[in-house]
This record gives structure tokens, C-alpha cells and sequence, in this order.
């Protein structure tokens, strides 16, 4: 029952930018959005979340619409090894929370 | 400080087996959360664990059962192994008393015959 909606894959070039763009219309007020990314057979790797305000942490930062409909994860420098499934997950900071996994956007980065 | 481990890596089953998978939380958790993923799919939440107790369960069958122990370390328990079990399952670690990012071990790969 994931409540975002993603591409399903996106490629970028080494070195530039990439903009994963996420859509969570129904989000509620108590929800975060997190971004988690799986590299091939690999688990889950957490990126970074947020309410409302932008964040920023040394992996990403994360750009929220006023409306908190959408956001957006940025990868400034993109490299090889970013290469993988990317999760804009919704859910609320609870003690008992669950991730709830969509599909996921593929990103390929291309050198 | 230490991260999420999981054993074995791989496994392979018959249909009807049992099957035990142990998970150690990341040094300072308390929590723990299993979640199974099928090839090509997100993962999907089974169960999570707190205070040795159950705390939350996803759309799986009783035979799917866990424990937690006194050192928060835990086990996934898969009875009357079916073919559709054949999946990677993860493990994941938080701490329950301030909220906090769940992370994952590398996860167990099993696959049933």
C-alpha cells in the first residue's frame, strides 16, 4: 500500500546532478518522507528524511513542495557507484513504524 | 559501532522445511523489523519486534513467526516452506523511545526447491 508514486527509471550522467522527483499528494500531517536506495542484493541503505523544511546530509539533500505533495532527492555529484533503486517512502515517526516499499525508480548512472 | 548483521547469506530449502534466520541489531537498538523481498519487488513489512514481543505484523501467515532476544538480537522462523517463500529477507534495527531511521543488514537469501 505505498502512497508515492515514482518513475520507474531514470539514467544520469557521472559527475552531474540527479533529481529524483517523488509524489506523495495524500500525504498526512504527521508523515515524513524518506528516501532509501538498494544497490543489487544488497540491503536497503538509509538516505535522508524530512517533514517540510529541506534537508541536507552528506549522501543527499531533499527538496519538499510548500504543499508537501511532492519532493525531490538530489544527488550533487553523481558517481558509478550510485547506481541503484531509489525509495521515496511516506511514513509517520512513530516508535512503531513500517516502511512501506513501492516499486522504486531505477537509476542508472552513466560515465 | 557495529551494523546490522544477518546469518547465513544464502540458504536453500526443500518445499515443507523449516527455516530459522538470525539477525543482530546495530549497537544501541532496541528495536527490530523483518521485512521480505521478492526478486524484482520492494521489500514488504512482516513484523517487528520490541521488547521480545510482537509489535505490528504485514499480510503473512502464521507460519511466519519470530523472537526477539534479551540482547535484541532476533530470529525469523518460516514453517512448511512454500515455493513463493523463495525471497531476500531483511533485517532492520531502530531505537524505540526516540524515534529513529531504520537500517538495514545485507539480508539472507533464501530459496526454496
Amino acid at each position: 500500500d505505498a502512497k508515492t508514486t515514482q518513475p520507474t527509471s531514470m539514467d544520469c550522467a557521472e559527475g552531474r546532478a540527479a533529481n529524483l522527483p517523488c509524489n506523495h499528494s495524500t500525504i498526512s500531517g504527521n508523515e515524513y518522507v524518506y528516501w532509501y536506495r538498494q544497490i543489487h542484493s544488497q540491503g536497503p541503505q538509509y538516505i535522508i528524511h524530512g517533514l517540510k523544511n529541506n534537508e541536507t546530509n552528506e549522501m543527499a539533500s531533499l527538496i519538499i513542495t510548500e504543499d508537501r505533495k511532492s519532493s525531490t532527492l538530489i544527488l550533487p555529484h553523481a558517481t558509478l557507484r550510485d547506481t541503484a533503486v531509489y525509495y521515496c517512502i511516506v511514513s509517520p515517526l512513530s516508535n512503531d513504524y513500517k516502511l512501506s516499499f513501492g516499486a522504486g525508480t531505477t537509476v542508472t548512472v552513466r560515465a | 559501532e557495529t551494523g546490522v548483521t544477518q546469518s547465513p547469506t544464502h540458504l536453500i530449502k526443500t518445499r515443507g522445511q523449516q527455516v530459522t534466520l538470525r539477525c543482530s541489531s546495530q549497537s544501541g537498538h532496541n528495536t527490530v523489523s523483518w521485512y521480505q523481498q521478492a526478486l524484482g519487488q520492494g521489500p514488504q513489512f512482516i513484523f517487528q519486534y520490541y521488547r521480545e514481543e510482537e509489535n505490528g505484523r504485514g499480510n503473512f501467515p502464521p507460519r511466519f513467526s519470530g523472537l526477539q532476544f534479551p540482547n535484541y538480537s532476533s530470529e525469523l522462523n518460516v514453517n512448511a516452506l512454500e515455493l513463493d517463500d523463495s525471497a531476500l529477507y531483511l533485517c532492520a534495527s531502530s531505537y524505540w523511545g526516540e524515534t529513529d531511521t531504520q537500517y538495514f543488514g545485507p539480508g539472507t537469501r533464501l530459496t526454496v526447491l
